[in-house]
C-alpha cells in the first residue's frame, strides 16, 4: 500500500496570506488527523476527521480549519498567516479513531511564514 | 482528560549500551499507549502499542516497553542501541470513545555516542 502523502512538502508564505495543505491517507483509512510540530511547542494536535466529520479539535484559533472529502483525502487551511504559524504540519491516517488505532504519518509540509 | 510526560529532553548513550526512555501518563481509565519514533526530516513511525493484556510489549527494531499501572508509566527499552537509533522518540496516550484523541509527549531526543 502507498503511504500517507502530503503536498506540498515545502511552502513559503507571507504574513497575512492564507495557505491550504493537502493529505492523502492510506487507502481504506477513514481517519485523518493533523498536527503542528514546532521546536518550542512540540507536537500539537490540530483536528481529526473521520468519515468527513470533524471528530476532535485541538486548542488552535479559528484561523485553522480543515475538511475531509468522501475519498478520505483531507485539506487544512490556515488563514491570515502569522509568523508563529511557521512549523512542520504533519498528517496521519488510521483505520479507526486516532485515540485507539495506530496512526501512519506522512513526511509533513514545512511551512515558513515571512 | 489524558496527559503524558516525558521527563528527559535529551539522552546520550554509547553504541551498544542499553537504553530506557521514560514516559508517565495520566488517565482515569485504561489508557491506550504508544511509542513513536521520528528520524530527522521524516514523519513519525509507530514502534509499539499497548491496549491490554501482557504488560510487556514487543515492538519493531528491537524495542520493548512495559506498562506499569501502579506507576502510571510506559517506559521504552532497548538492550543494545545502534547508531541508527538516533532520533526523537514520542510517547503518546489515547483513549476509547468517539470524543477521544491522542496526546503526545514532548519527546526525547536520543543521541548515540560512537
Amino acid at each position: 500500500k502507498a503511504g500517507v502523502t502530503q503536498t506540498p512538502r515545502y511552502l513559503i508564505k507571507t504574513r497575512g496570506q492564507q495557505v491550504t495543505l493537502s493529505c492523502s491517507p492510506i487507502s481504506g483509512h477513514r481517519s485523518v488527523s493533523w498536527y503542528q510540530q514546532t521546536p518550542g511547542q512540540g507536537l500539537q494536535f490540530l483536528f481529526e476527521y473521520f468519515s468527513e466529520t470533524q471528530r476532535n479539535k485541538g486548542n488552535f484559533p479559528g484561523r485553522f480549519s480543515g475538511r475531509q472529502f468522501s475519498n478520505s483525502r483531507s485539506e487544512m487551511n490556515v488563514s491570515t498567516l502569522e509568523l508563529g504559524d511557521s512549523a512542520l504540519y504533519l498528517c496521519a491516517s488510521s483505520s479507526g479513531l486516532a485515540g485507539t488505532y495506530e496512526q501512519y504519518f506522512g513526511p509533513g509540509t514545512r511551512l515558513t511564514v515571512t | 482528560a489524558q496527559s503524558v510526560t516525558q521527563p528527559d529532553i535529551h539522552i546520550t548513550v554509547s553504541e551498544g549500551a542499553s537504553l530506557e526512555l521514560r514516559c508517565n501518563y495520566s488517565y482515569g481509565a485504561t489508557p491506550y499507549l504508544f511509542w513513536y519514533v521520528q528520524s530527522p526530516g521524516q514523519g513519525l513511525q509507530l514502534l509499539l502499542k499497548y491496549f491490554s493484556g501482557d504488560t510487556l510489549v514487543q515492538g519493531i527494531k528491537g524495542f520493548e516497553a512495559e506498562f506499569k499501572r501502579s506507576q502510571s508509566s510506559f517506559n521504552l527499552r532497548k538492550p543494545s542501541v545502534h547508531w541508527s537509533d538516533a532520533a526523537e522518540y514520542f510517547c503518546a496516550v489515547g483513549a476509547m470513545g468517539v470524543a477521544s484523541k491522542i496526546i503526545f509527549g514532548s519527546g526525547t531526543r536520543l543521541s548515540i555516542r560512537p
